[in-house]
């Protein structure tokens, strides 16, 4: 059964860079070239925002909301994934899901989230 | 404001039918992009309800319909019931921003 789990600190100071992992179990992130690995955020009683996805080969894909201060990397050794968001404002406070992307640009499989506020 | 549009709310009584709609354009829904349905249950993470427009996973059960036509989608929950209490949100892919969107989520009560 393949789970998700997001880990990384639960605060951040403004202006500072967020760092989360996500790390897979139960599916091998490079095992079939059909999957992505994306990153989704919700802030505080609002809706989902798709930040973006890493391919097991290292190809990525931003939105443009937040492109220039995001970075996902793929860590295919731990079987894991990462996001790096730069010069945090409290507007990133969020939760963080990661998920498994799918050629069809849908997420079947989602992690529990982690809860990121930004805040000095 | 979402790159496609949800009614924030919708109800119905236990047994009843509703139906939530997700209105995109021509870059999106318009464009042929499939559309996907996630619930997301108060406290968890969204988990997905409808693929590719209208394919349920395993375990989803057949009260859950979804169905796209011209720029817009619908989801249709028939025999309603307490549990489906939650948020739902549809999702495409939209080719001018080269990025999956989001709807902004409707609120389902069950009265």
């Amino acid at each position: 059964q393949v789970q998700l789990q997001e880990s990384g600190p639960g605060l951040v100071k403004p202006s500072e860079t967020l760092s989360l992992t996500c790390s897979v179990s139960g599916f091998s992130i490079t095992s079939v070239n059909d999957f992505y690995w994306a990153w989704v955020r919700q802030p505080p009683g609002k809706g989902l925002e798709w930040i973006g996805l890493v391919h097991h080969t290292g190809s990525s894909r931003y939105n443009p909301s937040v492109r220039g201060r995001v970075t996902i990397l793929v860590d295919t050794s731990n079987n894991e994934f990462s996001l790096r968001l730069t010069s945090v404002t409290a507007a990133d406070t969020a939760m963080y899901f990661c998920a498994r992307g799918r050629v069809d640009y849908y997420m079947d499989v989602w992690g529990t989230g982690a809860t990121v506020t930004v805040s000095s | 404001q979402s790159v496609l549009t949800q009614p924030p709310s919708v109800s119905g009584a236990p047994g009843q039918r509703v139906t939530i709609s997700c209105t995109g354009s021509s870059s999106n829904i318009g464009a042929g992009y499939d559309v996907h349905w996630y619930q997301q249950l108060p406290g968890a993470a969204p988990k997905l309800l409808i693929y590719t427009t209208f394919n349920r996973p395993s375990g989803v059960p057949a009260r859950f319909s979804g169905s796209k036509s011209g720029t817009s989608a619908t989801l249709a929950i028939s025999g309603l019931q307490a549990e489906d209490e939650a948020a739902y949100y549809c999702q495409s892919y939209d080719r001018s921003l080269s990025a999956r969107v989001f709807g902004g989520g409707t609120i389902l009560t069950v009265l």
